[in-house]
């Protein structure tokens, strides 16, 4: 199956610092990528949709401001956390899949990033 | 929207043991996931199932989506099995996103 990477695998940060999360897909051309928040034991939360090239479409009770997500190209999307906060601590899982016409709109997971702010 | 329900919740077995497990979801959708997250959390894609049945080694899924459920099979579980299991539905709308169920945790006892 495709392979989707992601960059940190953990990170801990001081209150007040903004993190970049990567997510890149190495083998397909990931049109769409999406952003998930899973808390312990439970199911993932999605935050947010982006196509290549758009601004992404944030789901609804989540801060466009505070989570800031850059799609600039087929292979590699950002999620900022800006200005962290203890209760930004979380797992943070990106996705990608090829949503063009005539392609198999199978999704894959990249292995997620622990941020835990201090 | 769409209502993903996975069933058991919670299920312990042991070793050699086999299991289904359900997804049930409220309406028609256009694609159908089984996932497996590992104790690290990483997702891994188990079956890209709409409709029909697949198997792969141990493991076999079936799709029924007149009647909108899914079945995940297990047999000769291992240890390596644990973990939870997501099904995740796709429904083709301007949004197209999928949506998980709550998820099934799997633990096999040696």
């Amino acid at each position: 199956g495709a392979v989707v990477s992601q960059h940190p695998s953990r990170v801990i940060c001081k209150s007040g610092t903004s993190v970049k999360i990567e997510c890149r897909s190495l083998d397909f051309q990931a049109t769409t990528m999406f952003w998930y928040r899973q808390f312990p034991k439970q199911s993932l939360m999605l935050m947010a949709t982006s196509n290549e090239g758009s601004k992404a479409t944030y789901e609804q009770g989540v801060e466009k401001d505070k989570f800031l997500i850059n799609h600039a190209s087929l292979t590699l999307s950002t999620l900022t956390v800006t200005s962290a906060h203890p209760e930004d601590s979380s797992f943070y899982i990106c996705s990608a899949r090829d949503s063009r016409t005539g392609k198999v709109p199978e999704q894959f997971f990249g292995p997620g990033t622990r941020l835990t702010v201090l | 929207g769409i209502q993903v329900e996975q069933s058991p919740p919670d299920l312990i077995l042991q070793e050699g043991a086999n299991s289904t497990l359900r997804c049930n979801f409220s309406d028609s959708v256009n694609n159908l996931q089984w996932f497996h997250q590992n104790p690290w959390g990483q997702l891994i894609n188990l079956f890209y199932i709409p409709s029909g049945t697949k198997q792969n080694g141990r493991l076999s899924a079936t799709t029924v989506a007149t009647e909108r459920y899914s079945l995940l099979y297990i047999s000769s579980s291992q240890t390596t099995d644990s973990g939870v299991y997501f099904c995740a539905v796709l429904r083709y709308s301007s949004a197209s996103k999928i949506i998980f169920g709550s998820g099934t945790r799997l633990s096999i006892r040696p």
